[in-house]
């Protein structure tokens, strides 16, 4: 079965700081990785995803992911957080049907 | 170009009652899945429509049906409610089932008491 793990369930930086949140994932297969945004009241926002090809993947708003193989890994990074990018993260696996894993809450400090 | 719609955006419901949510796909998508997210959690895909016909399911049970029309708007149905179904479901439209990633409505938030 498929599943997907985000260790931090919150994580404070401050703006201006860079920014990695964190996602392991177990699937049988070559997965479909994507990372969404949700703010407070609303629904998700789809940052970047993954399928094949190139590990290093660009997405939306500045984030980007890279996809580890060996270490069943898709972590979202962000050189430069901005006090926008407040809200919850959330990993997912599969194509329909995907797995979330429980978010990691981003709180920005100015 | 309007995205994925949802209503209604807030309801309260009683324990045993039934709730039927409404959404629109966004334009030019064919394909509908359901999340319900429980607070503190990410979404739980409930099911899946494609072509009116129900494709896929996840782990919940019959109290929970659906149904997609000919435009492709989609309704959930959840019989004999309990009090944890209170939750945020949000629908998911994509064109096809290509699994690409989906457009999500912001949910209706379902309150049960």
């Amino acid at each position: 079965a498929q599943s997907v793990t985000q260790p931090d369930i919150h994580i404070t930086v401050s703006e201006g700081a860079s920014l990695e949140l964190r996602c392991n994932y177990s699937y049988g297969a070559t997965p479909y990785l994507f990372w969404y945004v949700q703010s407070p009241g609303q629904g998700l926002q789809l940052l970047l995803k993954y399928f094949s090809g190139d590990t290093l993947v660009q997405g939306i708003k500045g984030f980007e992911a890279e996809f580890k193989r060996s270490q069943s890994s898709f972590n979202l990074r962000k050189p430069s957080v901005h006090w926008s990018d407040a809200a919850e993260y959330f990993c997912a696996v599969g194509g329909s049907k995907s797995t979330f894993g429980d978010g990691t809450t981003l709180t920005v400090k100015p | 170009d309007a995205g994925v719609t949802q209503s209604p955006t807030h309801l309260i419901k009683t324990r045993g009652q039934q709730v039927t949510l409404r959404c629109s796909p966004k334009s030019g998508h064919d394909t509908v899945s359901w999340y319900q997210q429980a607070l503190g959690q990410g979404p739980q895909f409930i099911f899946q429509y494609y072509e009116e016909e129900e494709r896929q399911r996840g782990n919940f049970p019959d109290r929970f049906s659906g149904h997609q029309f000919p435009n492709y708007s989609s309704e959930l149905n959840v019989n004999a409610l309990l009090l944890g179904d209170s939750a945020l479901y949000l629908c998911a439209s994509s064109y096809r089932d290509t699994g690409y990633g989906y457009t999500f409505g912001s949910g209706t938030r379902l309150t049960v008491v």
